[in-house]
């Protein structure tokens, strides 16, 4: 079967920095993303990985092991508004995409 | 420019009853898909559609049908809606069907009684 997995739910601190895991098991790998979901409203595109290693945008970084079959999304410098679920989908052989249940994150002051 | 609108925002049906969400998107994306929502799952596919006049089924196809007969709308339509159809909808779109990003409407959230 096709599985990802990523943690229910993750607390961090304003100012930190929090790393999300996801790890994945799928028939064929076509690249991962990872999107942002704020309460209540849709997903929207973070980051596209394909080929190993670490892409940085601003605060975000996503990083992935294609022979681990994992991947992190890495969150610095953490703001109130970044408490959202951060959802892990993986393209697999058919090209359709396959989700991850999400993760959480909580911010505290 | 809006990108994707989805229609109505949210819905309360009655069981057995007929309902059709709408999806719209003027971004000229050839691929659109459905995807249901429901808490502690990971969205799942409901159907896409590749290209305006093609579908195919997702992971979730029972109890749904869509159409798509031009580029910019595709339409879900419940033929008789279930509890278990209780669920937020989400509309999304590509560019291509292969390794784009996909972008999202802003959900419909629909309970069946």
């Amino acid at each position: 079967g096709q599985n990802i997995d990523q943690p229910t739910e993750m607390t961090a601190t304003e100012g930190a920095i929090v790393q999300i895991n996801c790890t994945y098991q799928t028939s064929g790998f076509n690249g991962l993303f990872w999107y942002q979901q704020h309460a209540g409203e849709a997903p929207t595109f973070l980051s596209y990985n394909v080929l190993d290693g670490l892409e940085e945008k601003g605060r975000f970084s996503s990083f992935l092991s294609r022979s681990k079959g994992y991947s992190y999304l890495l969150l610095k410098e953490l703001q109130m508004k970044d408490s959202a679920s951060y959802l892990c989908a993986v393209i697999g052989s058919n090209y359709q995409l396959i989700w991850g249940a999400g993760t959480k994150l909580i911010i505290k002051p | 420019i809006a990108g994707i609108t989805q229609a109505p925002t949210s819905q309360i049906l009655a069981a057995g009853r007929r309902m059709t969400l709408r999806c719209t998107q003027d971004m000229r994306h050839n691929a659109m898909y459905w995807y249901r929502q429901d808490l502690g799952l990971g969205l799942r596919l409901i159907h896409y559609s590749n290209t305006a006049g093609t579908t195919g089924k997702g992971e979730v196809p029972d109890g749904y049908s869509v159409s798509r007969a031009n580029t910019d709308d595709f339409p879900l339509t419940l033929a008789s809606a279930v509890p278990s159809q209780t669920s937020v909808y989400f509309c999304a779109s590509s560019d291509s069907a292969d390794t784009d990003t996909q972008y999202f409407g802003p959900g419909t959230r629909l309970t069946v009684l």
